[in-house]
């Protein structure tokens, strides 16, 4: 299948500080790309849906200014949490569809914490 | 909103018996998607169904799709440690321009 890549996987910071994460898609395209916050346990929350050479779409309740997505490029999406808090500590993964209706691929998400 | 229902929310089974999920949709589902999620890891496609009353096999693992395309299911017969996992269903709304909406998941564990 195909191949999305997140990096960090694992990143610590310090609470008031930015962190960036970058999700690229290795082998395809992809004009769109969407990004999740798993907490433990839990499902996956959609957070918003980044489109190339435009604005991102959050989902409702997700602070845009807080969480900024730039999706620049066909192939590298990043999403950076802006004055992290330790409320901010979660899994954040990425994911890109190759065919608009087919499967999503997965990056090997984020963890962050925020101490 | 348009949402997708998955229970149960929790499975704990013995080695050997079977595993069922189920998902429901309040609206109608142009296809849905099955993911697994192993512990500390990221979701990975299992299976896309798109037909009414499709049903797909992958070995141990069945898959069905509603008639009307509201709900599914993922079946496992003789479930191995190796399955466990969150498993995931994810629909795309009829009309949508494509967005995936996620179940709650459900989490399999195998006791052997």
């Amino acid at each position: 299948g195909a191949v999305v890549s997140q990096h960090p996987s694992r990143v610590i910071c310090k609470s008031g500080t930015s962190v960036k994460i970058e999700c690229r898609s290795l082998d395809f395209q992809a004009t769109t790309m969407f990004w999740y916050r798993q907490f433990p346990k839990q499902s996956l929350m959609l957070m918003a849906t980044s489109n190339e050479g435009s604005k991102a779409t959050y989902e409702q309740g997700v602070e845009k200014d807080k969480f900024l997505i730039n999706h620049a490029s066909l192939t590298l999406s990043t999403l950076t949490v802006t004055s992290a808090h330790p409320e901010d500590s979660s899994f954040y993964i990425c994911s890109a569809r190759p065919l608009w209706v087919g499967p999503a691929f997965f990056g090997q998400g984020t963890r962050l914490t925020v101490v | 909103g348009q949402q997708v229902m998955q229970i149960p929310q929790y499975q704990h089974v013995q080695e050997g018996e079977d595993f069922t999920t189920y998902c429901n949709s309040s609206t109608t589902l142009s296809n849905i998607q099955w993911y697994k999620q192993r512990p500390g890891g990221h979701p990975v496609f299992l299976i896309q169904l798109v037909k009414s009353g499709e049903v797909k096999k992958q070995k141990r693992l069945t898959f069905q799709f509603g008639e009307a395309k509201k709900n599914s299911s993922l079946h496992i017969t003789a479930t191995q440690t190796t399955d466990v996992g969150t498993y995931f269903c994810a629909g795309t709304p009829g009309g949508s321009q494509g967005n995936l909406i996620f179940g709650k998941g459900t989490k399999l564990s195998v006791k052997p």
